[in-house]
């Protein structure tokens, strides 16, 4: 099992829709949870960050954190033609390694 | 503010040929430095990471080395290149351990 995982889609999406991006992960000791976006040929860039569980609001970005599941998730709202990208999931343990773990990535399409 | 510079975006060099690929931040001290490598359609492989002057750890053996001949500046080289060499390579910095790791914008490089 890896230690987390991020369906690499793509999905789908018509422009308006709710969009729900979804990692799972193993390790219970994970407490920083991040959001890239990446568009093609770019460099991931840092949507959202959060600490521990809850929700974070960012506009039309929403991040939650299920640490009994094991479960974090991005809420788009509103999708836009230009939200069309990769999403990647990142984590890692406070004081922990260097290294956080990422998701392979989530591409999304959202069509007009 | 913070940012990262990664030259060049795009290189096409021949099989065995050498590779120098520059990475530097400005506005800050000290930071943690990284070199993922990315395959297209693929997730994010790590293959160097730096917490300082002289302190590069490798986690993949392959055909590339990493040096930080400064505190802000960190370089991917190769000796010779091979076809498997060809990729998108990311250079990133964090200014803590393991979290909020920031990109530059990527190298695209093909090896002919």
């Amino acid at each position: 099992q890896k230690e987390v995982e991020q369906d690499p889609g793509p999905l789908s999406v018509p422009e308006g829709a709710i969009v729900s991006l979804n990692c799972t992960y193993s390790n219970s000791a994970f407490q920083y949870f991040m959001w890239y976006r990446q568009y093609s040929r770019k460099g991931p860039e840092l949507l959202m960050y959060t600490y521990s569980s809850g929700n974070k609001e960012d506009g039309r970005f929403t991040a939650q954190v299920d640490k009994s599941s094991k479960y974090i998730s991005l809420f788009i709202r509103d999708s836009q033609p230009s939200d069309s990208a990769t999403y990647l999931c990142a984590m890692s343990v406070p004081g922990g390694s260097y290294i956080p773990t990422f998701g392979r990535g989530t591409s999304l399409i959202v069509h007009p | 503010s913070q940012t990262i510079h990664q030259w060049p975006a795009t290189l096409v060099q021949p099989v065995g040929s050498p590779l120098s690929l520059e990475c530097t931040v400005e506005g800050t001290s000290n930071p943690n430095l990284y070199w993922y490598r990315q395959a297209a359609g693929r997730g994010l492989q790590l293959l160097f990471y730096s917490i300082g002057i002289d302190q590069i750890s490798s986690e993949v053996p392959q055909n590339l080395s990493a040096s930080r001949p400064q505190d802000r500046q960190f370089i991917l080289s190769s000796k010779k290149l091979l076809l498997s060499d060809s990729g998108f390579y990311l250079c990133a910095w964090s200014p803590t351990r393991g979290e909020k790791l920031f990109f530059g914008s990527g190298t695209q490089l093909s090896v002919l």
